[in-house]
């Protein structure tokens, strides 16, 4: 089975441009999230998509939004791009069979963006 | 104060030794994923635990619900093993998978 996949790897923009970037997850995985890493802050929590509806935010900025897709591929886009959006994006997906139960989370490689 | 840290922030090992990481949070949990990242950034999910113990070759963890505590150890390390390791909980929410996570142990094992 494919794992999760992330496009593009690399992204180089300039300040007040605008991003998206792409994930698809593993065949059967409903649940997607999105996560930032930085050197000062870690790994952050974006978002979470489910079944086409985001089911929790983190606490970013109104310039992050997301969307996922009938097929689960998930989109982030990241409008009036600032230096410090430059990150590590990953997604990660996750086999939610039920309400409340947990999954472990399968990540795909990153996407590393740059902000000029 | 973190909701969740992790001791230590660095360490080095000679090749053979025995290593533990610690993880400690503060707010209720689902489960809790102890993560290896290496460099160039691709993380890989060691274990996911809500209670007890697991082990995976000569990796153990374990976790104290009481506690609040979970430990990642390492028997016989190997220069292979040099990574970030990252702990992250699920906290008690119903139906999300967000992760909150911890700043992650740099491991060095040296030959």
């Amino acid at each position: 089975k494919a794992g999760v996949t992330q496009t593009p790897r690399y992204l180089i923009k300039t300040r007040g441009q605008q991003v998206t970037l792409s994930c698809s997850p593993i065949s059967g995985h409903r649940s997607v999230s999105w996560y930032q890493q930085t050197p000062g802050q870690g790994l952050q929590f974006l978002f979470e998509y489910f079944s086409e509806t985001q089911r929790n935010k983190g606490n970013f900025p109104g310039r992050f939004s997301g969307r996922q897709f009938s097929n689960s591929r998930s989109e982030m886009n990241v409008s009036t791009l600032e230096l410090g959006d430059s990150a590590l994006y990953l997604c990660a997906s996750s086999l939610v069979t039920s309400g409340n139960s947990y999954n472990e989370q399968f990540f795909g490689p990153g996407t590393r963006l740059t902000v000029l | 104060k973190n909701e969740v840290e992790q001791s230590p922030q660095n360490l080095t090992a000679q090749e053979g030794e025995f290593i533990t990481i610690n993880c400690s949070y503060s707010v209720g949990i689902s489960a809790l994923h102890w993560l290896q990242q290496h460099p160039g950034g691709g993380i890989v999910s060691l274990f996911m635990l809500s209670s007890g113990k697991k082990k995976h070759g000569r990796l153990i963890a374990t976790i104290n619900i009481q506690e609040k505590h979970s430990s990642l150890h390492i028997t016989a390390s190997h220069p292979r093993d040099s990574a970030v390791y990252i702990c992250a909980v699920r906290p008690t929410q119903g139906g999300s998978e967000k992760l909150v996570f911890g700043k992650g142990t740099k491991l060095t094992v040296n030959p």
